[in-house]
C-alpha cells in the first residue's frame, strides 16, 4: 500500500469555484503534514503547512484528520492562477521520511 | 524564502558514464537534504535523506552503490548517478531543511538527466 493516496484528477473547474482535495496516508505514525504546488517542469513550493487543529490562508483552507487519516485542501474563488498540481505531503517521523502523494491536477477554467 | 540550487539543470550523457548532481543551500545551513525522482507524470518518488557528515538513508529499491549521494558540508550535497543507463533519465530533485520535521523543505529547481 503506498504511503499517500491523491486522486490524480484531472479538476476542471469554473473560475470562481469552490473545489476541494483529500489525501490519505497509511502510516498512523505521521507527525507533520503539508500541501505543496507544482507548476509544470517547475519544483514544489509549500502551500501550507497543515496543522490538528486546521488552518486557513486567504482561499485556502487545509484540514486534518487523524482518525481516519486523510488531510483535505479546499480552494475558494477559485482563480486562473490556481491550476497546477497539488502535492499532498507527510513526514513520518521514524526515520525521518517525506512523502509525496501523486498530485492532483487542477486545471481553473475561464 | 530560502533558496536551493542545482547544477546542472539538464544534462545528457551517453550510456555508462557517470553524472554528479550538485545542491546547493545559498542562504541558510542545511542540516538534512533530500533527492527525489520524478518521472513524467508521476509524483516526487524519495530517494535518500543526508544529513551533513553522516550516511545517506536509502529508501528501499534504491541502489546506494548506483546512487552515490555525499553530504560534505551544511550548504553542499551531491548526488552522482553511476554507470548511467537510459532507465536512469528522469527529474533529480534536491530539497534543504534547516529545522526539524514541522519545517519547511525547499526544493531546488531539479536536473533532467537524459542517458542515450
Amino acid at each position: 500500500r503506498k504511503e499517500v493516496e491523491q486522486d490524480p484528477g484531472p479538476f476542471n473547474v469554473p473560475e470562481g469555484a469552490t473545489v476541494a482535495f483529500n489525501c490519505t496516508y497509511s502510516n498512523s505514525a505521521s507527525q507533520s503534514f503539508f500541501w505543496y504546488r507544482q507548476d509544470c517542469r517547475k519544483e514544489p513550493k509549500l502551500l501550507m503547512s497543515v496543522y490538528s487543529s486546521g488552518n486557513e490562508d486567504g482561499r485556502f483552507t487545509a484540514q486534518l484528520n487523524r482518525a481516519s487519516q486523510y488531510i483535505s485542501l479546499l480552494i475558494r474563488d477559485s482563480k486562473l492562477s490556481d491550476s497546477a498540481t497539488y502535492l499532498c505531503v507527510v513526514n513520518v517521523n521514524t526515520g525521518n521520511q517525506f512523502y509525496f502523494g501523486t498530485g492532483t491536477s487542477l486545471t481553473v477554467i475561464p | 524564502g530560502a533558496v536551493v540550487s542545482q547544477h546542472p539543470s539538464w544534462v545528457i550523457c551517453k550510456s555508462g558514464t557517470s553524472v554528479k548532481i550538485e545542491c546547493r543551500s545559498l542562504d541558510f545551513q542545511a542540516t538534512t537534504m533530500f533527492w527525489y525522482r520524478q518521472f513524467p507524470k508521476q509524483s516526487l518518488m524519495l530517494m535518500a535523506t543526508s544529513n551533513e557528515g553522516s550516511k545517506a538513508t536509502y529508501e528501499q529499491g534504491v541502489e546506494k552503490d548506483k546512487f552515490l549521494i555525499n553530504h560534505a558540508s551544511l550548504t553542499l550535497s551531491t548526488l552522482t548517478v553511476t554507470s548511467a543507463h537510459p532507465e536512469d533519465s528522469s527529474f533529480y530533485i534536491c530539497s534543504a531543511r534547516w529545522g526539524n520535521i514541522e519545517s519547511e523543505q525547499f526544493f531546488g529547481p531539479g536536473t533532467r538527466l537524459t542517458v542515450l
